[in-house]
């Protein structure tokens, strides 16, 4: 069984990067496309976009311009990166692992605030 | 990108009652829709994927069905662990995928 950990700062200024790693054990990082999610307080989910160990990444629209998804396998990690934050970032972020477009695996998450 | 709009907003029963959560989407998902139940403090977890299989572990009171634009999740006999809120996810076309905002079931 998946198991994934979020780790990272709870607190970014507003224009700076947000960066968050996920530490993923119990099974083969080479079998998952590797997955952030987002929760703003009080509302609903919202896909950032995933890596996949090929190097394939695909990234929500809306977030395209300012987010990096990576994976490094040799620690069976992987990261995301927000630029430019503001405060509708503020969020609880989610890694999860997807197979077959099912999010079966997930952190406990990592809530982040972005202000100054 | 697909919308995806839950309703009611809010769902209050009673245990052993049945709920009926629904969810539809701003053009056809085919049968590419699931399920997650997320409880407070927690991460969702998937119940149901392709419209109506539930995934390894999820119990048989917690069906899923429709097609196409509308679908239904319904849980047969609430119990006490099932008050949570629940999501719709679509899958068919993506990027993104979307999910719905959300049926809070509430005692």
């Amino acid at each position: 069984q998946v198991q994934l950990q979020e780790s990272g700062p709870g607190l970014v200024k507003p224009s700076e990067t947000l960066s968050l790693t996920c530490s993923v054990s119990g099974d083969s990082i080479f079998n998952y496309h590797w997955t952030w999610i987002r929760q703003p307080p009080g509302k609903g989910l919202e896909w950032i976009g995933y890596v996949h160990y090929s190097g394939s990444t695909n990234y929500n629209p809306s977030l395209k311009s300012r987010v990096t998804i990576s994976l490094d396998t040799s620690k069976n990690q992987f990261s995301l990166s927000l630029s430019s934050v503001t405060a509708a970032d503020t969020a609880l972020y989610y890694c999860a692992s997807s197979l077959d477009h099912l999010f079966d695996y997930w952190g406990q998450g990592a809530l982040v605030t972005v202000s100054s | 990108e697909i919308l995806m709009t839950q309703s009611p907003a809010t769902l209050s029963v009673s245990p052993g009652e049945r709920a009926t959560l629904s969810c539809r989407a701003s053009q056809s998902v085919s049968s590419n829709l699931a399920w997650y139940q997320q409880k407070p403090g927690q991460a969702p977890r998937l119940l149901i994927y392709g419209a109506s299989t539930r995934a390894t572990g999820i119990p048989a009171r917690f069906s899923g069905s429709g097609s196409g634009t509308d679908f239904t999740l319904t849980i047969s006999s609430l119990q006490s662990e099932d008050f949570a809120v629940y999501y719709c996810q679509q899958y068919n076309n993506w990027p993104p995928y979307t999910f719905g905002q959300g049926t809070k079931l509430e005692i």
